[in-house]
């Protein structure tokens, strides 16, 4: 099974600051790597496909990158809304396993 | 509006059954893969199973499989999963969620419906 991993577990940053988060694959996956946002009590949203491709309807603020095992999301702004969980989820090959997510607070 | 809606969940003893189901509407069902991914309490999302828009492919995650089975029916716009031999470590919401064309980013999620296993 291919493991992936995040760091940092978690975060404080303000509004304004520009956050960063990476995803590791244990093996290449391509770009086979996709992002989530949760917040308490409400379902996963998909903010980034195929490792860098925006979701409809995803402020641009928003962003991905990489290919192979190493893979980064990136926040250019952050806004009251984006203080959530994400988490990174490989779609190589099943199990479709999900990374343990980066908590994203207020600081 | 896409939208997904599950139900069924609820509390059970340790070696029961419970069947969740997915009604999906404002998309065709038909085209589309399917997954159930799970998410305990305090814990990170986990997938389950994923079921192919011919009903073709079926996979799970090796906790589940023997015990669990995951199918649809694309007459009626519904996704199911029939969850057997249940444990205390199923607990857990339970969300059904759509796979995207590009990559499998699942692009559609619903609201989620709760399994607690317990005595």
């Amino acid at each position: 099974d291919i493991q992936v991993t995040q760091s940092p577990s978690s975060l404080s940053a303000s509004v304004g600051d520009r956050v960063t988060i990476t995803c590791r694959a244990s093996q290449s996956i391509g770009r086979y790597l996709n992002w989530y946002l949760q917040k308490p009590g409400k379902a996963p949203k998909l903010l980034i496909y195929a490792a860098s491709s925006l979701q409809s309807g995803v402020p641009s603020r928003f962003s991905g990158s990489g290919s192979g095992t190493d893979f980064t999301l990136t926040i250019s702004s952050l806004q009251p809304e984006d203080f959530a969980t994400y988490y990174c989820q490989q779609s190589y090959s099943t199990p479709f396993t999900f990374g343990p997510g980066t908590k994203v607070d207020i600081k | 509006e896409v939208q997904l809606v599950e139900s069924g969940g609820g509390l059970v003893k340790p070696g029961g059954s419970l069947r969740l189901s997915c009604a999906a509407s404002g998309f065709t069902f038909s085209n589309y893969d399917m997954n159930w991914v799970r998410q305990a309490p305090g814990k990170g999302l986990e997938w389950v199973s994923s079921i192919s828009s011919s009903n073709r492919y079926i996979y799970y995650v090796d906790s589940v499989k023997g015990r669990f089975t995951i199918s649809r029916d694309n007459a009626k716009n519904s996704l199911f999963l029939q969850m057997n031999s249940l444990r205390a470590e199923d607990t857990a919401v339970y969300y059904c969620a759509r796979a995207g064309a590009v990559n499998y980013g699942m692009d559609v999620w619903g609201q989620g419906t709760t399994v607690t296993v317990s005595s």
